[in-house]
């Protein structure tokens, strides 16, 4: 696709729910990130994936979180047993290569815990 | 690993002056420093970056200047405009393998009229 597409757009749970996230990098990038923006806040790293290398997952907050990715395609960003501080925007970014390369971002999940 | 500091948290300037913003960070290896804009809802866009073996770039009324033995970093808006008030982050990579960005926690720049 022409940019980094990530569905769904809004997202309403229960708390104690899991939900997962799904982000499509642009195609040819090797590099994909996932961060978390809570309202007002900075950008929080949570996990990297790089080729085929095993993913920096030092960002995820605890073990309820999880990430996926296949190949240099999809990535599904799941979070088990949520929680409301989990309520934030979850950004995805790809770029071309690992590192001195622009990374650019989906729009971004909307995630609501109710 | 990569802490990035970022100041200020907010700014507020009136039109046609300048904005200077701030960010340190902490690991030596790093070596890319990109700048990214958030408008008010919207993703994050790059405006300007700069490698480790540059001190400085221009872009127009952007530039950014690099201290590699003080470990900091700036972004300069000259002439400023309304429509470059955002929300404004500076970020790192650890150079590592498998490396990552790590963003500071963002300036609100605001440009009154």
């Amino acid at each position: 696709g022409a940019g980094v597409s990530q569905s769904p757009s809004n997202k309403v749970t229960e708390k104690g729910k899991d939900v997962e996230l799904r982000c499509d990098p642009i195609s040819g990038h090797t590099a994909l990130y996932w961060y978390r923006q809570r309202l007002g806040q900075g950008l929080e790293f949570l996990i990297y994936f790089q080729g085929n290398s095993a993913p920096d997952k030092s960002g995820l907050p605890s073990d309820r979180f999880s990430a996926e990715r296949t190949g240099e395609s999809v990535s599904t960003l799941t979070i088990q047993r949520t929680q409301q501080e989990d309520s934030a925007v979850y950004l995805c970014a790809s770029s071309l290569k690992p590192m001195n390369t622009e990374a650019f971002f989906g729009q971004g999940t909307r995630l609501t815990v109710v | 690993g990569e802490n990035v500091e970022q100041h200020p948290s907010t700014l507020s300037v009136q039109e046609g002056d300048s904005a200077v913003i701030k960010c340190t960070y902490s690991d030596s290896a790093s070596n890319y420093f990109p700048w990214y804009k958030q408008e008010l809802g919207k993703r994050p866009q790059l405006i300007i970056d700069i490698r480790s073996n540059v001190g400085e770039k221009k872009d127009q009324r952007i530039a950014v200047t690099l201290n590699k033995t003080a470990k900091h970093f700036s972004l300069h808006i000259t002439e400023t405009q309304p429509e470059d008030s955002a929300v404004y982050f500076c970020a790192a990579n650890r150079n590592q393998a498998g490396t990552a960005l790590i963003f500071g926690k963002g300036t609100t720049l605001s440009v009154s009229s």
